[in-house]
């Protein structure tokens, strides 16, 4: 059964510092695929990076980078400098690579993120 | 390109009564998947359709159904509403038939049921 959890229910951090979102999952898979959304209040869930299970590459975008370690089963998110428009809940996701379910995708619970100005 | 659209954005029902949701996917998307938020449950996966077929169903009562057109449009309907129904419904779509492609949601519609 694939799982992930967010052990960060809610963050709290000062504009300009620093944070990272922590996403640990568990598949039996050899191919998976990992996702990160960003859902601001309006509800949209926001699309922000894809991860395969073979490309361990650490990827930096702008503000946002994304760790990811099989070795940890962990596909964490790091803001830097952290604005208030950051604040929203951020949601890692797992997908299988093949065979039954491998059309959805299975959340973790989210962290909210609030940005304090 | 315009993204995943959703119909209505907001909707109060009473129990017992039954709602039809529609989604209209990203141009040239023909996977369309649905998924039901609420608090306490969190994101939970309901279904998802690709060329007018079900290819995935998740753990709901069959009360819970859908379909999907020749076009890529997607309707959800729930049958028989109960107050636990009450939650955002996302509908999603990717491009193709593809375990890696990226799901793109809409904004959702918030069903509340009295």
């Amino acid at each position: 059964a694939q799982k992930v959890t967010q052990a960060q229910t809610e963050i709290s951090v000062v504009e300009k510092e620093d944070v990272t979102l922590d996403c640990v999952y568990e598949t039996r898979d050899t191919t998976y695929y990992l996702f990160w959304y960003k859902q601001p209040p309006s509800g949209e869930l926001v699309f922000l990076i894809r991860r395969n299970s073979f490309d361990e590459q650490n990827e930096i975008s702008g503000r946002y980078s994304w760790n990811f370690q099989k070795s940890t089963s962990s596909f964490n998110f790091t803001i830097t400098a952290s604005q208030v428009v950051d604040s929203a809940v951020y949601f890692c996701a797992l997908r299988r690579g093949a065979g039954a379910g491998s059309y959805q995708l299975t959340f973790g619970k989210g962290t909210k993120l609030s940005v304090i100005p | 390109k315009a993204g995943v659209t959703q119909t209505p954005r907001y909707l109060i029902k009473t129990r017992g009564q039954q709602v039809t949701l529609s989604c209209s996917p990203i141009s040239g998307h023909r996977s369309v998947s649905w998924y039901q938020q609420t608090p306490g449950q969190g994101l939970q996966f309901l279904f998802e359709y690709f060329s007018e077929t079900q290819r995935n169903k998740g753990n709901f009562p069959g009360r819970f159904s859908g379909r999907q057109f020749s076009n890529s449009r997607s309707e959800m309907n729930v049958s028989t509403l109960e107050l636990g129904d009450s939650a955002l419904y996302l509908c999603a779509s990717s491009l193709a038939d593809s375990h890696q492609e990226t799901q793109y949601f809409g904004p959702g519609t918030r069903l509340l049921v009295l």
